[in-house]
């Protein structure tokens, strides 16, 4: 099993629509963060969670929520999103946030569209 | 306004040739860079990394070379092999600093057998 993994791999929702993206990672880390990757654009950071406290909100608009129940698992729940967040949501850990060298374990991300 | 630059999209070479992957900075207090490379359907992961403190890093076939006074930095493939294709992405941070990677847009390279 990879070490961060990431469900569902593909998501399809109505602006309407309530979904959650689910994250896991068996690595033993105690850093997580949610990525958004758009098309032609950098990844670009969205939350981080060190020890389940959110360390980072980088002026995410509020339709998305983060939850981080424990250093293993992190959600992304969605709500009334517009089709400009459709885009690759990816999952990702590390030892700790703040240890300066290291390095991030990605999930295979979760392809959204939005209609 | 984009701090970390991969100008160059898309890169194709020959297998057995040199790949080189170029990154631009514009932070100067960046002071650690990494490369991550990142298949279809799958996460990035972690390629090579270089402090500041030194101009070359090299692990394998792949070879990190940082000049400080340009802001840039480059990735070498030698040689290069189809199984290299993939999207190259360049990142950024400032060791003691908010601790925030910087991304690039990426480079996708394609090595033809």
């Amino acid at each position: 099993e990879t070490g961060v993994t990431q469900t569902p791999r593909h998501l399809v929702m109505g602006m309407t629509n309530k979904k959650s993206l689910k994250c896991e990672q068996h690595l033993g880390h105690n850093a997580m963060y949610w990525y958004k990757q758009s098309a032609k654009k950098p990844l670009e950071l969205m939350f981080v969670y060190n020890f389940k406290e959110q360390t980072e909100n980088n002026s995410v608009p509020s339709r998305f929520s983060p939850e981080c129940p424990n250093s293993s698992h992190l959600f992304l729940h969605l709500h009334t999103l517009q089709p400009e967040d459709s885009a690759l949501y990816l999952c990702a850990s590390s030892r700790t946030f703040l240890a300066t060298n290291e390095k991030l374990f990605f999930g295979s991300g979760t392809q959204l569209s939005v209609l | 306004d984009q701090q970390v630059k991969q100008n160059s999209p898309s890169l194709s070479v020959q297998e057995g040739r040199i790949s080189i992957l170029n990154c631009d900075y514009t932070n100067s207090m960046f002071d650690y860079f990494l490369w991550y490379k990142k298949y279809p359907a799958e996460g990035p992961t972690f390629l090579i990394s270089i402090s500041s403190i030194k101009d070359k890093n090299e692990d394998g076939r792949f070879t990190v070379f940082l000049n400080k006074s340009a802001k840039h930095l480059s990735l070498h493939i030698v040689p290069s092999q189809p199984g290299d294709s993939a999207v190259y992405f360049c990142a950024a941070l400032t060791q003691g600093g908010s601790e925030k990677l910087v991304f690039g847009k990426g480079t996708k390279l394609t090595v033809n057998p």
